[in-house]
């Protein structure tokens, strides 16, 4: 089945450590997205990529790194620079439209803790 | 700057009702809109879209309504059942950059 493999699901990191978070699609899309999801703040794009070895900042890139060295997969790391890391991350993935609407499919997530 | 925002942060209805979602946005350059359904623990699932030349699209139990003159939507969703509780997110997107700016999210409970 294609989809979105986003790993681990549970992660705890001590403060001053990176993590790195990992986001993996066989379906064959160009473009991936990292959204963060926090309490009453609905999903904000951290990275994005629509091809391979090209990255964008979204709205939140602040603390965090990417790389896009394989269609297929897309790493976020969480910087110690980060100041508020403890979140839900969600990857996404879609195919790129020059018309339509620009479904992104989903991974479930990885909720990253940090004590 | 919040380009989309959803002012209800949870809505409760009991089964067999209609449920109502509303979601505002600024930027009337936006082409397409499109509502997410999102358990918890869970990465989001597209339900349904609506380009900005539309005014309604329906699917099954769910339509969304386009009000561009009030740069309003809604997701109506008839009847409602309790396997829909979840959190629902609004979504708006320019083609031409591909991404999508999404609403804070509404929480519907739908009790039996």
């Amino acid at each position: 089945d294609g989809g979105i493999t986003q790993s681990p699901k549970y992660l705890f990191r001590k403060e001053g450590q990176n993590v790195t978070l990992s986001c993996e699609q066989n379906l064959n899309h160009d473009a991936m997205y990292w959204y963060r999801q926090d309490p009453g703040q609905g999903l904000r794009l951290i990275y994005y990529s629509q091809i391979v070895n090209d990255f964008q900042k979204g709205d939140i890139a602040e603390g965090y790194s990417v790389s896009r060295e394989k269609k297929e997969s897309f790493p976020l790391t969480v910087t110690s620079a980060q100041k508020n890391p403890t979140a839900f991350y969600l990857c996404a993935s879609s195919k790129l439209r020059d018309s339509g609407a620009n479904v992104l499919t989903f991974g479930a997530g990885s909720r990253l803790t940090v004590l | 700057d919040q380009q989309v925002k959803q002012n209800s942060p949870s809505l409760s209805v009991q089964e067999g009702r209609i449920s109502i979602l509303n979601c505002d946005y600024t930027n009337s350059m936006f082409d397409y809109f499109l509502w997410y359904k999102k358990y918890p623990a869970e990465g989001p699932t597209f339900l349904i879209s609506i380009s900005s030349i539309k005014d309604k699209n329906e699917d099954g139990r769910f339509t969304v309504f386009l009000n561009k003159s009030a740069k309003h939507l809604s997701l109506h969703i008839v009847p409602s059942q309790p396997g829909d509780s979840a959190v629902y997110f609004c979504a708006a997107i320019f083609v031409s950059y591909g991404k999508l700016t999404f609403g804070q999210g509404t929480i519907l409970t739908v009790h039996p």
